[in-house]
């Protein structure tokens, strides 16, 4: 069936580093959502891609969406402590209505 | 305006019984979705409801049902509960009937299986 791999699982950085994450689809994707989840929280919407090679930035944040729409990265420039939690990507479904597929997410880990 | 609302924020039921788990989508939303949070699974589709209709569901038993009433509010249900059901159940509801314009996660329901 469908799947959405990220990688990598975990990664601990030292405030200031740079963090980036990487999402494959089994499947091309129509569109491509990102979500973060803080410890304890729930998943928060942070930004939605859907064509081809885009490229969007909120801030310290870069998100690429790749050429064959199959794969996605999250880039953070110059880590702060703000930034931890669990990033997720996630694909829509086969049917495209309403069910999505997610990754098993990038825990971020900043030291201060 | 208001959030998605998830209740109650935390249950415990023992093996066999059965739980309903209710969410209020924000006003006007009319799709709403279900997943199953665990730390070996991750986040699981469970199914989607959009005006009332069920147009989506995932890979659950029978066990897992859900409904969506005239005013968009909806409902899970789990029936037998089994150990394995313990986690944390999100409601997400957006205001287009096609995936693409970001989902609003609520808090969740942490299900406890005894």
């Amino acid at each position: 069936g469908q799947q959405v791999m990220q990688i990598p699982q975990y990664q601990h950085v030292q405030e200031g580093e740079d963090f980036t994450t990487y999402c494959n689809s089994s499947t091309t994707l129509s569109n491509i959502q990102w979500y973060k989840q803080r410890p304890g929280g729930h998943p928060v919407f942070l930004i939605q891609l859907v064509k081809s090679g885009e490229v969007k930035k909120q801030k310290r944040l870069t998100f690429q969406f790749g050429e064959a729409k199959k794969n996605s990265s999250l880039h953070i420039t110059a880590t702060q402590t703000t930034d931890v939690g669990t990033y997720f990507c996630a694909g829509p479904g086969s049917s495209n209505t309403g069910k999505l597929i997610f990754g098993q997410g990038t825990t971020l880990q900043v030291k201060p | 305006k208001a959030g998605v609302t998830q209740t109650p924020r935390y249950l415990i039921k023992t093996r066999g019984q059965q739980v309903t788990l209710s969410c209020s989508p924000i006003s006007g939303h009319r799709s709403v979705s279900w997943y199953q949070q665990t730390p070996g699974q991750g986040l699981q589709f469970l199914f989607e409801y959009f005006s009332e209709t069920q147009r989506n569901k995932g890979n659950f038993p029978g066990r897992f049902s859900g409904r969506q009433f005239s005013n968009s509010r909806s409902e899970m249900n789990v029936s037998t509960l089994e150990l394995g059901d313990s986690a944390l159940y999100l409601c997400a509801s957006s205001l287009t009937d096609r995936v693409g314009s970001g989902y609003t996660f609520g808090s969740g329901t942490r299900l406890t299986v005894v």
